[in-house]
């Protein structure tokens, strides 16, 4: 069946630095991706929806230039938060919906960032 | 961001037992998801519901779309030790929307 792929599982990093997460749909075409947070314990929040080939659109309350979104290609988005701090530590998880199948969206395993 | 009130909060019970959790929402939702996730782990999605009193089910797992069409409920029968994990449900406002809301989910822990 359908997969999303995400990379990496888990990053540690420093104050400051930027960090790029990797999402791929490997058997199906993707032309919308959508990212979410998830705080320890809490619900999936959607940030953002990644659009192949023009902007992504945020959801109210996100910053677009903290989480930069990038959707060049059918099978690939990308999320960078940039000059990460302590409170960006979070799980981040990626989802695609199969259009060609009519599926829900299926959702990456998630990537744990922990900024130190 | 919105989200849907998701019952009960946690339940603990002993293997073999029947589960029962469910979502409601203020507004209407034309289709309702349940995913189970395990930690670290991203959601994998149960049961799809796309009809209003549409009663679907997976194996031990049994889903409904409420008539209303703003609540959702999932039982689980015989619960088994591999049923452990949190378990969301997750509402699309219409068809041509694909964002989804997710519900607060239900933490279960079986007792040994």
């Amino acid at each position: 069946g359908a997969v999303v792929s995400q990379h990496p599982s888990w990053v540690i990093c420093k104050s400051g630095t930027s960090v790029k997460i990797e999402c791929r749909s490997l058997d199906f075409q993707a032309t919308t991706m959508f990212w979410y947070r998830q705080f320890p314990k809490q619900s999936l929040m959607l940030m953002a929806t990644s659009n192949e080939g023009s902007k992504a659109t945020y959801e109210q309350g996100v910053e677009k230039d903290k989480f930069l979104i990038n959707h060049a290609s059918l099978t690939l988005s990308t999320l960078t938060v940039t000059s990460a701090h302590p409170e960006d530590s979070s799980f981040y998880i990626c989802s695609a919906p199969d259009r060609s199948s009519n599926q829900p969206q299926h959702f990456g395993d998630g990537t744990r960032l922990s900024i130190l | 961001g919105q989200q849907l009130n998701q019952s009960p909060q946690s339940m603990f019970i002993q293997e073999g037992e029947d589960v029962s959790m469910n979502c409601t929402s203020s507004s209407i939702f034309n289709t309702w998801l349940w995913y189970k996730q395990d930690p670290g782990e991203g959601p994998v999605l149960l049961i799809a519901l796309y009809k209003a009193g549409e009663l679907t089910s997976n194996g031990r797992l049994t889903a409904q779309f409420g008539i209303t069409r703003k609540d959702s409920f999932l039982n689980i029968s015989a619960s088994i030790p591999s049923d452990v994990g949190i378990y969301f449900c997750a509402g699309r406002p219409n068809f041509g929307n694909e964002k989804l809301t997710f519900g607060t989910g239900t933490r279960l822990t079986i007792i040994p």
